[in-house]
């Protein structure tokens, strides 16, 4: 079964300091990997995803996300946080190669950009 | 939300009773899908559907149940075998089942009285 982990509930950066938002998968296959940004009590907004090709994919708003297959990570990054990136993130996976369509969420990360 | 409509926005229900929220989308997407959301355990699959007259359950359907009759509408039933109801409900569409192009509507907050 596939699956993402999302292992810090919470993380807090300074505005203008870099951040990372940390995601790691387990897929039978080779994976497709998502990042969605919700805000509070709105639906998901799509970030990024990655299906093939170059492991750095960069995304809306000035987010990227760096895919290692080695360590089976998809870590969301930004050079420069901004108040207003805070929110809750979410990291999912498609198995690429299952029949099924679903995506498989983390349990999702809160970041906290303070000033 | 790129043309994919949930309502309503808040709902209450009284213990016992069925109620159904609307997804209606105009993106011409194929598949749609409704997620349960709930605070600390992400987003967890309830019921898709890849085509029209078509529906599979996802990993949480006992107490739910669907109906994709048309295209653009993919309304969800809570019905009053569902234990614990009240959270936020999520509709997404995507082009195809591979997630190609997806969205998700705005959600609609549940709440048993």
């Amino acid at each position: 079964a596939q699956s993402v982990a999302q292992p810090e509930d919470q993380v807090n950066v300074a505005e203008g300091n870099p951040l990372t938002v940390k995601c790691t998968y387990s897929v039978s296959g080779n994976p497709y990997l998502f990042w969605y940004v919700q805000y509070p009590n709105r639906g998901l907004q799509f970030l990024l995803k990655y299906i093939t090709g170059d492991n750095l994919v960069k995304g809306s708003y000035g987010f990227e996300a760096e895919f290692n297959k080695s360590q089976t990570s998809f870590h969301l990054k930004k050079p420069s946080a901004l108040v207003s990136d805070s929110a809750l993130y979410f990291c999912a996976v498609r198995d690429r190669g299952g029949t099924a369509s679903k995506l498989t969420f983390g349990t999702g990360t809160r970041l906290q950009v303070t000033l | 939300d790129g043309g994919i409509t949930q309502s309503p926005k808040y709902l209450f229900r009284k213990e016992g009773q069925n109620v159904t929220l609307s997804c209606e989308q105009n993106l011409n997407h194929d598949a749609m899908y409704w997620y349960r959301q709930d605070p600390g355990q992400g987003l967890r699959l309830i019921y898709y559907s890849q085509i029209v007259n078509d529906f599979q359950k996802g990993d949480i359907a006992e107490g739910y149940s669907v109906s994709r009759e048309k295209k653009e509408s993919f309304p969800l039933t809570v019905t009053s075998a569902q234990k614990n109801p009240t959270a936020f409900y999520l509709c997404a569409s995507s082009i195809d089942r591979y997630w190609t192009e997806a969205f998700f509507g705005q959600g609609t907050r549940l709440t048993v009285v």
